[in-house]
């Protein structure tokens, strides 16, 4: 059982570039989202999805593109790469609306260096 | 004031210790409350839910106190293996019906021999 998978695990961008950080999930899951986890900061959500078709900005989504296409996948999309941009990500689904009540299943996350 | 904050540590402690961590909440009407587990360089997993009776899972009690809006976590007889990071995480309500969830930054532990 894959749980979630997201690619790539280590990405190394120049200031300007873009890209697209994937996450697939095979547990049928309505709920999926994007989260950065920065030194002392926690985790923040960027964006998070309810449904195919449905998505929504979360606390830090500047910067970033999402779309929601099918059940399964909910790629991240960094338009014009930053040296703010720098962190983990990580790619979170959960059975319960917003993971509020459920366990959320995580990727195990992307490093991203932006030079 | 952080919507959650955690004393991020790190507590060192020798195997067998009991050790206790507090996380504080500043919405009151915050509705669901979580532990999850990190370990270094890994992805966050849930620990346990935290119940409004308290509850217990093997060495790992949670509590919550809504009065004085925190929650806690308590491992007793630690082993190597619970050295991580332990994030608290509450559901507080928002402007939809499924809320929002937010996460403290993260006690760090290390158990040593």
């Amino acid at each position: 059982n894959a749980g979630v998978t997201q690619t790539p695990k280590f990405q190394v961008l120049k200031t300007g570039q873009s890209m697209t950080l994937q996450c697939a999930q095979d547990m049928n899951h309505e709920y999926m989202s994007w989260y950065r986890q920065d030194p002392g900061m926690g985790l923040r959500l960027i964006h998070y999805s309810v449904g195919a078709g449905i998505t929504d900005q979360g606390e830090v989504p500047n910067g970033y593109n999402v779309s929601r296409s099918t059940t399964e996948d909910f790629p991240l999309r960094l338009l014009s790469a930053a040296p703010s941009q720098t962190s983990v990500y990580f790619c979170a689904s959960s059975r319960a609306p917003r993971g509020g009540t459920g366990e959320l299943f995580f990727g195990e996350g992307s490093r991203l260096t932006v030079l | 004031r952080k919507e959650v904050e955690q004393d991020p540590g790190p507590f060192n402690v020798p195997e067998g210790a009991t050790v206790a961590f507090n996380c504080t909440y500043s919405n009151s009407a915050s509705q669901s409350f979580f532990w999850y587990r990190q370990d270094c360089r890994k992805e966050p997993k849930l620990l346990m839910s935290v119940y409004s009776s308290g509850n217990e899972d093997g060495r790992f009690t949670a509590q919550l106190n809504r009065a004085s809006q925190y929650i806690s976590l308590l491992i007793r007889d630690s082993k190597l293996s619970d050295s991580a990071t332990y994030l608290c995480v509450v559901n507080s309500a928002g402007g939809t019906s499924y809320g929002k969830l937010t996460f403290g930054q993260g006690t760090i532990l290390t158990v040593h021999p």
